[in-house]
């Protein structure tokens, strides 16, 4: 089962422009991750934020979390051709190590 | 190595087949794991290994899907009698262990190895 779900399913957007991804899980965490992945690629992980912060920032990404919504949010700010991929939300999959990945937003950055 | 390695990349086999998948992980990462991701998915669980042995297998979805990692560094994922809704990429993670100094939770992803059934 996938704890994790992601919206919009995909978003299509300018060059420049801002891109908002959110993503939406069950059960209490010890912290969510963000990972990207390139058509045909392996994932990358992009941050972990933990479930005492809010808000953590990594270049050009910023992340939010509200555990009493049980959600996630991804922004990519000035988005460039290069973002174009697919970004999953990842939480610990309970008591076992390892996570639980939700189904991914699909991210076009037309140029 | 410098990453995690996967072999082979892309493997075609027919019905009733049987697979081995090859998973090298970074050095020094006591923490693996196996997913499987079919299109338009997110990967899904399927084993995770602390060391040598097992420590969740809860994600294999049948008695056709085994792993081993016998002595805790290289791991390969068996499929026997394969289906074609076996079909999916096949990804493989390491990590740190938990407890460890620099355990931080984040998984590193191999390429993945394909898989077609015919």
């Amino acid at each position: 089962s996938q704890q994790g779900e992601e919206d919009p399913q995909a978003l299509s957007i300018q060059e420049g422009e801002n891109a908002t991804m959110n993503c939406s899980y069950k059960t209490s965490i010890n912290n969510l991750q963000w990972y990207r992945q390139n058509s045909g690629r392996g994932l990358v992980h992009l941050i972990l934020i933990r479930s005492n912060e809010r808000e953590k920032h990594s270049g050009r990404l910023r992340v939010t979390l509200d555990t009493s919504k049980k959600s996630s949010s991804l922004l990519i700010t000035a988005s460039r051709a290069a973002d174009t991929a697919s970004y999953f939300c990842a939480t610990a999959r309970g008591g076992a190590d390892g996570l639980t990945f939700g189904k991914g937003t699909h991210l076009i950055i037309q140029p | 190595g410098a990453g995690v390695s996967q072999t082979p990349s892309n493997k075609v086999t027919e019905k009733g087949k049987y697979v081995e998948l090859r998973c090298d992980p970074i050095s020094g990462h006591t923490a693996l794991y196996w997913y499987r991701q079919s299109l338009g998915q997110g990967p899904e669980f399927l084993i995770y290994f602390q060391g040598t042995g097992a420590a969740d297998d809860s994600g294999l979805p049948n008695d056709r899907f085994f792993a081993v990692r016998p002595e805790g560094s290289v791991s390969t994922l068996k499929i026997q009698r394969t289906e074609r809704g076996d079909s999916a990429v096949y990804l493989c993670a390491s990590s740190l262990g938990p407890g460890l100094a620099g355990y931080t939770g984040e998984l590193f992803f191999g390429e993945g190895s394909r898989l077609t059934v015919l």
